[in-house]
């Protein structure tokens, strides 16, 4: 199958700092990527779908100015958590479709918030 | 989206088959049945998927009835590497709105030695 990577697997960040998460197609070209967030035990939650070129779609609950979705490239998909809490801790795991229409997940990004 | 109901946990003895349940009552017509797993602390890993015929991969077999009401997923032989969260899902194929992928509680599979 495709491959999805995601940098970093793990931060660790200070409270009121951003972080940047990055998520990118090796070898395909992703129109559509989607960003989940997993608590522990939890399954996944569907935060925002990133189309190429244009504005990111928000579930609803999800603050789009805490975070940042950037899709400038076919390949590249980025998820800024700004200010970042320790309530902002968590799991995050992207996903991206190739053309046919199936989707492939990153390793998922630990993020804790001190 | 169908939504889907799973056990929340199942045991599997090491080399036996794990054969996993879900059912979708009301999935319809275009409504494709996918699996994927994830092991603890990486993301989910895609298994299988199938409208209604049978389908067998080198990972694992998909077991669909007649009614489309339920499927099951089986392992033929579970290794201890098998242990993950398992996540039937139901969803159209194609197009946009098809790509998202809503996750239930899934069932968390613990093979045992």
């Amino acid at each position: 199958g495709a491959v999805v990577s995601q940098h970093p697997s793990r931060v660790i960040c200070k409270s009121g700092t951003s972080v940047k998460i990055e998520c990118r197609s090796l070898d395909f070209q992703a129109t559509t990527m989607f960003w989940y967030r997993q608590f522990p035990k939890k399954s996944l939650m569907l935060m925002a779908t990133s189309n190429e070129g244009s504005k990111a779609t928000y579930e609803q609950g999800v603050e789009k100015d805490k975070f940042l979705i950037n899709h400038a490239s076919l390949t590249l998909s980025t998820l800024t958590v700004t200010s970042a809490h320790p309530e902002d801790s968590s799991f995050y795991i992207c996903s991206a479709r190739d053309n046919s229409a199936e989707a492939f997940f990153g390793q998922g990004t630990r993020l804790t918030v001190v | 989206d169908a939504k889907t109901t799973q056990p929340p946990s199942m045991d599997c003895a090491e080399g036996r088959a794990a054969n996993l349940p879900c059912n979708h009552s009301t999935i319809s017509g275009n409504e494709y049945v996918y699996w994927y797993r994830q092991i603890h602390s990486q993301g989910p890993q895609y298994i299988i998927h199938g409208l209604k015929n049978n389908e067998t991969n080198e990972m694992a077999s998909l077991i669909i009835t007649e009614d489309r009401k339920s499927s099951t997923l089986i392992l033929p032989h579970a290794t201890l590497r098998d242990t993950a969260v398992y996540y039937c899902i139901v969803r159209v194929a194609g197009g946009n709105a098809g790509n998202m992928l809503t996750f239930g509680g899934g069932t968390r599979l613990m093979v045992k030695p």
